[in-house]
């Protein structure tokens, strides 16, 4: 059974650029959350989505945004980048969030804004 | 609002020894589940065990096993018998229970273990 695949897994970006991350959950997981990492402030939720339906939103700027395909399938979107968006990107996947499922992660994306 | 506390920023573990990683938390939600995660230099964050607050039983999953203890709201996690590929970051992490569910987790700042030969 697949894991949490995240694409790409390593990227160099300019300050004032866009990105687009991807995730793929497990087969028939339905939510998918993304969270950032960076040395500073650890690990931070960014939002969570549930059947195309964002469920839950953590505190960052509106730059921050994603959406969730039919699929299941995630992207998030970083637009106008700033150095400080510089972090590792995980992607985690769940069945449907309700209380006792598992929450996998992906091997994550490495951001690095110049 | 919620927080998990991981006091332990490293540890070291002689190969073969167990070790214990200590992890507190705080909500007033009676409903939430406690997960620990392993993450290696790659980045990659595995998942180890899970606990939810109306388990009865401590979790256990092959060399590990979480100790839970409600009433002090501590969920550390023990590792036996350590073998050198244990050496990586801990993360202990909190989901809180709330209606129509959810996948926020709320994580500690990690302790970071050494297995030593």
């Amino acid at each position: 059974k697949a894991g949490v695949t995240q694409t790409p897994r390593y990227l160099i970006k300019t300050r004032g650029q866009q990105v687009t991350l991807s995730c793929s959950p497990i087969s028939g997981h339905r939510s998918v959350s993304w969270y950032q990492q960076t040395p500073g402030q650890g690990l931070q939720f960014l939002f969570e989505y549930f059947s195309e339906t964002q469920r839950n939103k953590g505190n960052f700027p509106g730059r921050f945004s994603g959406r969730q395909f039919s699929n299941s399938r995630s992207e998030m979107n970083v637009s106008t980048l700033e150095l400080g968006d510089s972090a590792l990107y995980l992607c985690a996947s769940s069945l449907s969030g309700l209380s006792g499922n598992t929450i996998y992660f992906g091997e994550g994306s490495w951001l690095t804004v110049v | 609002a919620q927080k998990i506390t991981q006091t332990q920023p490293g540890m070291f573990v002689q190969e073969k020894e167990a070790v214990t990683l200590d992890c507190t938390y705080d909500t007033s939600d009676p409903s939430y589940g406690l997960f620990w995660y392993k993450q290696p230099s790659s980045g990659e964050m595995i998942f180890l065990i899970y606990q939810g607050s109306y388990d009865q039983q401590n979790a256990t999953e092959g060399r590990y096993s979480l100790n839970f203890q409600k009433a002090r709201k501590s969920a550390n996690l023990v590792i036996s018998a350590s073998q050198l590929g244990d050496s990586a970051m801990y993360f202990c992490a909190m989901r809180e229970g709330r209606r129509g569910g959810g996948n926020k987790l709320t994580f500690g700042t990690g302790t970071q273990l050494k297995v030593e030969l």
